[in-house]
């Protein structure tokens, strides 16, 4: 079955400091990977999505994530964190013969100043 | 941009009332989905539609109904709300009914629903 894994349920970086959040995932075929985040109180924004090609992909608010095959991994990255990107953050995976997606369960980012 | 629109951020009702959560996408998408979010359990899915009158059961449709009479509007109703249905409620839409799992979802900005 799919399933998203996301290791750390909650993170705390100091700001200016570099981020990488895990997302782990289990899908027969080539999966389509998307990383969301949600600031307090809204709905979920998204961040990037990988398809096919390039493994590293950029996306919104100067996060990147790097998709591994070998790893079943998907992990995003920033070089330098700022306060405002203090979120939960979702990884998912989309199974397109079926029309939904499949989330882990978030993890939270608190950054100290 | 593709717009989710829901109608209430905030709402409180009663123990027992009826409650009605609206959603609205303005870009023609198929699919529509109603997901619930609680501390510690992350999104879980709750009912999702495919087209106009369809409807199909996500992981937790126990005391929760949904309309979908127009394309662009997916409705979640309490039918009897109960102090455990208090949560995050999110509306997410998506272009195509199988494609879905390309393209992503778009979400709205959830209701916080208080049942007391």
């Amino acid at each position: 079955a799919q399933s998203v894994t996301q290791p750390d349920i909650h993170i705390t970086v100091s700001e200016g400091a570099s981020l990488e959040l895990r997302c782990n995932y289990s899908y027969g075929a080539t999966p389509y990977l998307f990383w969301y985040v949600q600031s307090p109180g809204q709905g979920l924004q998204l961040l990037l999505k990988y398809f096919s090609g390039d493994t590293l992909v950029q996306g919104i608010k100067g996060f990147e994530a790097e998709f591994k095959r070998s790893q079943s991994s998907f992990n995003l990255r920033k070089p330098s964190v700022h306060w405002s990107d203090a979120a939960e953050y979702f990884c998912a995976v989309g199974a397109s013969n079926t029309g939904k997606l499949i989330f882990g369960q978030g993890t939270t980012l608190q950054v100290k100043p | 941009d593709v717009k989710v629109t829901q109608s209430s951020r905030y709402l409180v009702k009663r123990t027992g009332e009826k409650v009605f959560l609206e959603c609205v996408q303005d870009m023609d998408h198929e699919n529509m989905f109603w997901y619930r979010q609680d501390p510690g359990l992350g999104l879980r899915l709750i009912y999702f539609s495919y087209d106009v009158k369809m409807k199909e059961k996500g992981d937790i449709p126990e005391g929760y109904s949904v309309s979908r009479e127009k394309k662009e509007r997916f409705s979640l109703i309490l039918e009897s709300a109960s102090t455990n249905q208090t949560s995050m409620y999110l509306c997410a839409s998506s272009p195509n009914h199988k494609m879905s799992g390309n393209y992503g979802y778009t979400f709205g900005s959830g209701t916080r629903l208080t049942v007391v």
